[in-house]
């Protein structure tokens, strides 16, 4: 059981460069999101999905970019990379339950998470 | 504006040496409350869910409590397999609100 796997795990990037960090659920969970972690400032919510063809902003959108166009996937695209960029980044998924009224429950299933570099 | 603070920020113990970490939060009507462990390089596992003031969970030797205003995460008797970040989060019940909201976790080494 995969359950949430994020690829690439490490990757060094220029300023300037471009890439997309990939998502991929297995859970069938219509909810998805984008973390960021820095030291001392906790999880981030980058861009999150409620369902295929749904995204949002989260509290750091800025530089990035996200599509869902299956239920299973939710890249992550740096248009032009920055060293403010640094940082390990974690996809999560979840579902909606009877318990949280109906909506997504805040029972996430995180990645391993993956951890980038911008000189 | 949900707020969510963990503290102390990091804590080492002995083994065998309960302690408690708490996580303080304001929040609009709460759905949940959630505790999760981090281990280094590694993404959370979710623990916990806690729903109403009052209300308690326990695996192995890790208890959550929840009041109102706090939880707290009890460790009793610990092992250096419990070092690692343990983060809370809380989602609203107010309207469409559904994202959690994390804390900055507190790090808990504990020394054999």
């Amino acid at each position: 059981n995969a359950g949430v796997t994020q690829t690439p795990k490490f990757q060094v990037l220029k300023t300037g460069q471009s890439m997309t960090l990939q998502c991929a659920q297995d859970m069938n969970h219509e909810y998805m999101s984008w973390y960021r972690q820095d030291p001392g400032m906790g999880l981030r919510l980058i861009h999150y999905s409620v369902g295929a063809g749904i995204t949002d902003q989260g509290e750091v959108p800025n530089g990035y970019n996200v599509s869902r166009s299956t239920t299973e996937d939710f890249p992550l695209r740096l248009l032009s990379a920055a060293p403010s960029q640094t940082s390990v980044y974690f996809c999560a998924s979840s579902y909606s339950s009877p318990a949280s009224g109906g909506r997504v429950t805040g029972e996430l299933f995180f990645g391993e998470g993956s951890r980038l570099t911008v000189l | 504006e949900d707020q969510v603070t963990q503290s102390p920020e990091a804590l080492r113990l002995q083994e065998g040496e309960s302690s408690s970490l708490n996580c303080s939060y304001t929040v609009s009507g709460l759905r949940g409350l959630f505790w999760y462990r981090q281990d280094p390089g590694k993404g959370p596992e979710f623990l916990f869910t806690l729903y109403s003031a009052g209300e308690e969970k326990e695996k192995e030797r890790l208890k959550a409590t929840l009041t109102k205003k706090e939880s707290f995460l009890h460790i009793t008797a610990p092992k250096p397999e419990d070092s690692a970040t343990y983060l809370c989060a809380v989602q609203s019940a107010s309207g469409g609100s559904y994202i959690p909201t994390f804390g900055r976790g507190t790090s808990l080494i504990v020394h054999p």
